[in-house]
């Protein structure tokens, strides 16, 4: 199976850009999906996007302005970046190998994000 | 998108079945049978219990079940076991080819 893990600051200050990265292991990352998803305290997932592992983007609207997700076959990584942090953008940040676009198959545990004050 | 609409609690004792729905509209469950649902216990990775409405992935177990009707589909566990209490969340396709996923739903063993 699968195995991913998130890294990255934990802390971000207002207005700064947000950049975790996905560390695949287990399997090859030179196929499926690779998606990003999110979880505010207290509030429910969202779905911010994913990768395919040629590296066409497919991103939610409400986010699209903001994020960028990519890939790095050679290290068996991909990345988020999240411009323009806000408040808002509090949440734990999964990472996950979907075999689809809509399908997320093997997660990540998370990472927590906050803003700083 | 909005997101899917499940109820915020369920409960159940040991041995009981609960039902969690998950209600959309035809631009996402009710249109396409790519309804999944997770399980989520804290400081955990999210795990994949149901995909393709009533799908069950490798190692799942057959107390978990997923059915669909319009624009509701539903996750039900038979033999509630206390390793069971945990959030489920539903997800869904869109016509915007992008994912959404519910609310979320605590369900608690009594």
């Amino acid at each position: 199976q699968v195995q991913l893990q998130e890294s990255g600051p934990g802390l971000v200050k207002p207005s700064e850009t947000l950049s975790l990265t996905c560390t695949v292991s287990g399997g090859s990352i030179s196929s499926d999906y690779w998606t990003w998803m999110r979880q505010p305290p207290g509030k429910g997932l969202e779905w911010i996007g994913s990768v395919y592992y040629s590296g066409s983007t497919n991103y939610n609207p409400s986010l699209k302005s903001r994020v960028t997700i990519s890939v790095d076959t050679s290290k068996k990584q991909f990345s988020l970046k999240v411009r323009s942090m806000a408040a808002a953008d509090t949440a734990v940040y999964y990472c996950a190998r979907a075999l689809t676009d809509w399908l997320p198959w093997d997660w990540g545990r998370g990472t927590l994000v906050s803003i700083s004050p | 998108q909005s997101a899917l609409t499940q109820p915020a609690s369920v409960s159940g004792s040991p041995g009981q079945s609960i039902t969690i729905s998950c209600t959309g509209t035809s631009n996402d469950v009710g249109g396409y049978n790519y309804v999944s649902w997770y399980q989520l216990h804290p400081g955990k990775a999210p795990k994949l219990v149901i995909y393709d409405v009533s799908d069950r992935p490798s190692g799942i177990s057959n107390r978990f079940s997923g059915s669909k009707y319009g624009n509701t589909a539903s996750l039900t566990i038979s033999g509630l076991q206390a390793e069971d209490e945990a959030d489920y969340y539903c997800s869904s396709y869109t016509t915007t080819a992008t994912l959404v996923f519910g609310g979320g739903t605590k369900l608690t063993v009594l």
